[in-house]
């Protein structure tokens, strides 16, 4: 069974930093690309961070370009989402997704499996 | 990157009702990269359909995508009780872009 974990959620002040981690299980966690996507509170859901499973192809969302990066450990089945120069508009669960096959390839793809998210909170 | 629309914003219908989800690509998509999720109050999406109309494992076939281009649709032939949610789309290829959701609501 596919399982994704996120954890590192929690309040930070603005212009902070934070650093979610999303551990895998039940598949060759290695072989998939992975993203995180996020929902502000009542809010819809947004695209945030695709990597490919050998970490060639990163792209990043408009909107936190420059301030998130992502990365990953396949030796600890491991994803993670560095935040920093935090807002308000960061505040948001953080949700890890997997990618619907594997391979090393470019693009942003649909997201099969989803793990139960992380909240974020961004506020002094 | 491309904006998706998605109306109406609500469709409150009762059981057995048959559901017509729209979304609108202000660019048209190409080889139909199109998505479509069903997300319940606390939980990760759930994704029903894919590449426009395919459905995706263990969905019901109540539940059918249509369209091409710019405009796609997600149809539940005939609702049931577990049915009312909010549904997404999603653009993807290039970057992802979701819809802003259409919330199915008992009448």
């Amino acid at each position: 069974e596919v399982q994704l974990v996120e954890s590192g959620g929690g309040l930070v002040k603005p212009g902070g930093s934070l650093r979610l981690s999303c551990v895998a299980s039940g598949f060759t966690f290695s072989s998939y690309t992975m993203n995180w996507v996020r929902q502000a509170p009542g809010k819809g859901l947004e695209w945030v961070s695709t990597i490919s499973s050998t970490s060639n192809y990163i792209k990043y969302g408009d909107s936190v370009k420059g301030r998130f990066t992502v990365s990953r450990d396949n030796a600890k089945n491991s994803l993670y989402l560095q935040m920093d120069s935090l807002s308000a508009e960061d505040t948001a669960v953080y949700y890890c997704a997997r990618d619907p096959w594997s391979g090393d390839y470019t693009g942003v793809w649909y997201f099969s499996y989803w793990g139960q998210g992380i909240l974020v909170t961004v506020s002094s | 990157e491309g904006v998706l629309t998605q109306s109406p914003g609500t469709l409150s219908l009762s059981p057995g009702e048959r559901a017509t989800l729209s979304c609108r690509a202000s660019q048209s998509l190409s080889s139909d990269y199109l998505a479509w999720y069903q997300q319940k109050p606390g939980r990760a999406p759930r994704l029903l359909i894919y590449g426009g109309s395919s459905r995706a494992a263990n969905i019901p076939d109540r539940f059918s995508g249509s369209g091409s281009g710019t405009d796609f649709t997600l149809t539940i032939r005939r609702v049931e009780p577990e049915d009312f949610a909010m549904y997404y789309c999603l653009q993807y290829g290039d970057s992802g872009t979701f819809g802003q959701g259409t919330k199915v609501e008992i009448k």
